[in-house]
């Protein structure tokens, strides 16, 4: 069964701009969360979708967002790219929200590099 | 919303010894702790859950307790190999709403 796949792997850009990243869950998984993690704040929650709706939000700006298409497969974007925002970004899909011992499987992330 | 502390951030221990990690939780008791194991440059990977009912839980070399009196989980690697040198993050439950996760604890095994 392939794993959860992020694209791309790596990317930069600079201040101001605007990015869209990929997603795709394991086969039969129906719930994606997105993270952002970075050396001094360490994994934090941005965004759960289920059945194309955004279920949880964690405590980012409006800046990001996201969304999941009907074959479960999700995107995020972040617009207006400040410094702070270089981070790896990652997905993780799961069978479906709300079960209580849900393990997580982890995408390989997508470094973003804003300069 | 929840918190989650591991009170090291690196911890070096010497090959063959038992590696213990710990993950202390504030507020209410977690349904369930999960364990993940991170290498550099890659996502986390599931280890082991731990259910609030549960003393303890083994997996081959891992074993992780949960003392709700304490609001502490401990995570041990016994008879520890290089191959275990990675960041091992700790999470709970946000209220059933996400995950929230602890900041790591980056485990050197040295040869």
């Amino acid at each position: 069964k392939a794993g959860v796949t992020q694209t791309p792997r790596y990317l930069i850009k600079t201040r101001g701009q605007q990015v869209t990243l990929s997603c795709s869950p394991i086969s039969g998984h129906r719930s994606v969360s997105w993270y952002q993690q970075t050396p001094g704040q360490g994994l934090q929650f941005l965004f759960e979708y289920f059945s194309e709706t955004q279920r949880n939000k964690g405590n980012f700006p409006g800046r990001f967002s996201g969304r999941q298409f009907s074959n479960s497969r999700s995107e995020m974007n972040v617009s207006t790219l400040e410094l702070g925002d270089s981070a790896l970004y990652l997905c993780a899909s799961s069978l479906a929200p709300g079960q209580q011992y849900n393990e997580q499987f982890f995408g390989p992330g997508t470094r973003l590099t804003v300069l | 919303s929840q918190k989650i502390e591991q009170n090291s951030e690196a911890l070096n221990i010497q090959e063959g010894k038992t590696a213990t990690l710990t993950c202390n939780y504030t507020n209410y008791s977690p349904a369930y702790l999960q364990w993940y194991r991170q290498d550099p440059g890659r996502g986390p990977v599931f280890l082991l859950l731990i259910r609030e009912n549960e003393k303890e839980k083994r997996k081959e070399r891992l074993k992780v307790t949960f003392d709700t009196t304490l609001k502490q989980s401990l995570f041990h690697i016994t008879a520890s190999q290089p191959a275990d040198s990675a960041t091992y993050l700790c999470a709970r439950d946000n209220y059933g709403q996400n995950f929230v996760f602890g900041p790591g604890t980056r485990l050197s095994v040295l040869p």
